[in-house]
């Protein structure tokens, strides 16, 4: 049983460059979400979705999309990075439309150069 | 907004060591309450949760009661061991909020 899969797990970007991290689950879960990890500040919510074809923005959204075309996928894209963007960050999953019980996946680290 | 404090870290302890990790919390609701846990290299698992007051929440020997009167959700473990040494972070969930709030999170480390 996969869970909450990320790629990739190491990514070395220049600033300006765009790139996608991707996120898939097998669970059939309906909601998804994207939390960045910074030292000292815990995790904080990105964007997340309740369901395909549904997004909606969380504490830090700046920077990045997403999108939800499937129940399975959940990508974040990049879309000119900076070097404010280096972090660690967390795919999570939830069986309901709320994020109670989160499953993780094993992280992106993202250093923007 | 709901917010959640964790007692600052690092911890050291010794193995066989009583554990207790501060957590409080503010929220205009009543939110659930959970301990999730990062092991090195790995992503969070949830540890345990309650979700309303005087609930207890408890799994592999940790446990933590959800006081409503002091707004907190102080994690403790009787006895570590060296495999108890990760992250450990607090969170909330208000109902109807679509997100799980994080502490800052408090890096244990057990010595044998």
């Amino acid at each position: 049983n996969a869970g909450v899969t990320q790629t990739p797990k190491f990514q070395v970007l220049k600033t300006g460059q765009s790139m996608t991290l991707q996120c898939a689950q097998d669970m059939n879960h309906e909601y998804m979400s994207w939390y960045r990890q910074d030292p000292g500040m815990g995790l904080r919510l990105i964007h997340y979705s309740v369901g395909a074809g549904i997004t909606d923005q969380g504490e830090v959204p700046n920077g990045y999309n997403v999108s939800r075309s499937t129940t399975e996928d959940f990508p974040l894209r990049l879309l000119s990075a900076a070097p404010s963007q280096t972090s660690v960050y967390f795919c999570a999953s939830s069986v309901n439309r709320g994020p109670g019980e989160l499953f993780f996946g094993e992280g992106s680290r993202l250093t923007v150069l | 907004g709901d917010s959640v404090t964790q007692m600052e870290g690092p911890v050291t302890l010794s193995e066989e060591a009583f554990l207790t990790i501060n957590c409080t919390y503010t929220a205009t609701g009543y939110p659930s309450l959970f301990w999730y846990v990062q092991y090195p290299g790995e992503g969070l698992q949830l540890l345990l949760k309650a979700t309303k007051a005087d609930d207890k929440g408890s799994n592999k020997g940790f446990e933590a009661t959800y006081r409503k009167e002091t707004t907190s959700f102080h994690l403790e473990k009787g006895s570590v061991q060296v495999s108890d040494s990760a992250v450990y972070f607090c969170a909330l969930s208000d109902k109807g909020a679509q997100k799980l709030v994080f502490g800052q999170g408090t890096r244990l480390t057990i010595n044998p």
